[in-house]
């Protein structure tokens, strides 16, 4: 089985442009989760989706949003980008939402100018 | 919101030393999870435990449910075993996804 892909893996913006970042989950898996990583403030979560529907949402501000689509591809938007947004955001995919094994991808590193 | 603590913050050690790293949490759990995170970025999965032990080859997971305490250990460490371990709690209810510790960052030396 193919693991979870993201794309692009590296990605340059200049202040206030928006970027999406795509990925795709493990074949039958249905929850995709979106994170964060920064030096600074280590892994955090952004949004959860399962079956289209967003479940769970961490606290970011309403520039970040995402979308999952019927075969559970999901993707992430940001817009205005800020310098702070620089860091690698990583999505994981697991069978079902709620409490169970999760698999990551590689990531996508954004360089925000 | 959970509170996720981890010790040590960095680790270096020989290799063939017996390593423990520390996760302590705030608010009860549904399942915790420990993560690898090697250099460059990938994360893999080691663990997800919500009682009890696990182990898989030479890592091994503990929880402590009511002290809101797990550990992972490596036997016969190797410097392969060199990576960032994440230890990351979602809790009851799971309505804020996952919450992670900093990170331990470690070292085998050969």
């Amino acid at each position: 089985k193919a693991g979870v892909t993201q794309t692009p893996r590296y990605l340059i913006k200049t202040r206030g442009q928006q970027v999406t970042l795509s990925c795709s989950p493990i074949s039958g898996h249905r929850s995709v989760s979106w994170y964060q990583q920064t030096p600074g403030q280590g892994l955090q979560f952004l949004f959860e989706y399962f079956s289209e529907t967003q479940r769970n949402k961490g606290n970011f501000p309403g520039r970040f949003s995402g979308r999952q689509f019927s075969n559970s591809r999901s993707e992430m938007n940001v817009s205005t980008l800020e310098l702070g947004d620089s860091a690698l955001y990583l999505c994981a995919s697991s069978a079902t939402s709620g409490s169970n094994e999760q698999f990551f991808g590689p990531g996508t590193r954004l360089t925000v100018l | 919101k959970n509170e996720v603590e981890q010790s040590p913050q960095n680790l270096t050690a020989q290799e063939g030393e017996f390593i423990t790293i520390n996760c302590s949490y705030s608010v009860g759990i549904s399942a915790l999870h420990w993560l690898q995170q090697h250099p460059g970025g990938g994360i893999v999965s080691l663990f997800m435990l919500s009682s009890g032990k696990k182990k898989h080859g030479r890592l091994i997971a503990t929880i402590n449910i009511q002290e809101k305490h797990s550990s992972l250990h490596i036997t016969a460490s190797h410097p392969r075993d060199s990576a960032v371990y994440i230890c990351a709690v979602r809790s009851r209810g799971g309505a804020d996804g996952l919450t992670f510790g900093k990170g331990t960052h470690l070292i085998i030396q050969p």
